[in-house]
């Protein structure tokens, strides 16, 4: 079982909709990050969380540290938006990060 | 903002070959991580270095060498490129524990 789960793992969704990636956890973390990754591979750090809730633009991220579940959601999706994100966990008991798998989202026009 | 730079976005080299990926920071960073990103296997770790002159393996060093003579600069090393070594490869670096990680934009590289 790997440690970072991601659902789904593909997302195709019209323009205007609300969406939201999921990422689950077993290990104890410090901190939880969300990163985009555009199709020529270079990767944003979109949020760095630890507890509770953020929001730049459109874009909201929440963590849950008790149930080991964090989200990212996008608000009015645009097709600008299609990347793939990935949730990466950095553990509390080594400082090493651990990366999901990704979901890939495409936003149709 | 925090620049990290990679000097190369698409490489390609033949088996056999030394091949260096150049990674360089701007904001006097601490920490410095090398990964790699695989179809299906995700981003992983080949090593990386906490201070000058200090190098660490990760969870895949075989084949690879690090060298980080300067704090700004972080240098994955391929001795001899093999096939299996045609990836994305992906360079990070962060002030310092509990801080968040700034990556640069990746270096596709192909093994002929």
């Amino acid at each position: 079982k790997n440690e970072v789960e991601q659902s789904p793992q593909n997302l195709t969704a019209q323009e205007g909709e609300f969406i939201t990636i999921n990422c689950s956890y077993s290990v104890g973390i410090s901190a939880l990050h969300w990163l985009q990754q555009h199709p020529g591979g270079g990767i944003v750090s979109l949020f760095m969380l630890s507890s509770g809730k953020k929001k730049h633009g459109r874009l909201i991220a929440t963590i849950n540290i008790q149930e080991k579940h964090s989200s990212l959601h996008i608000t009015a999706s645009h097709p600008r938006d299609s990347a793939v994100y990935i949730c990466a966990v950095m553990q509390n008991r080594d400082d090493k990060i651990i990366f999901g798998k990704g979901t890939r989202l495409h936003i149709l026009p | 903002d925090v620049k990290v730079t990679q000097s190369s976005r698409y490489l390609v080299k033949r088996t056999g070959e030394k091949v260096f990926l150049e990674c360089v920071q701007d904001m006097d960073h601490e920490n410095m991580f090398w990964y790699r990103q695989d179809p299906g296997l995700g981003l992983r770790l080949i090593y990386f270095s906490y201070d000058v002159k200090m190098k660490e393996k990760g969870d895949i060093p075989e084949g690879y060498s690090v060298s980080r003579e300067k704090k700004e600069r972080f240098s994955l090393i391929l001795e001899s490129a093999s096939t299996n070594q045609t990836s994305m490869y992906l360079c990070a670096s962060r002030v310092g524990q509990d801080y968040g990680y700034t990556f640069g934009s990746g270096t596709r590289l192909t093994v002929v």
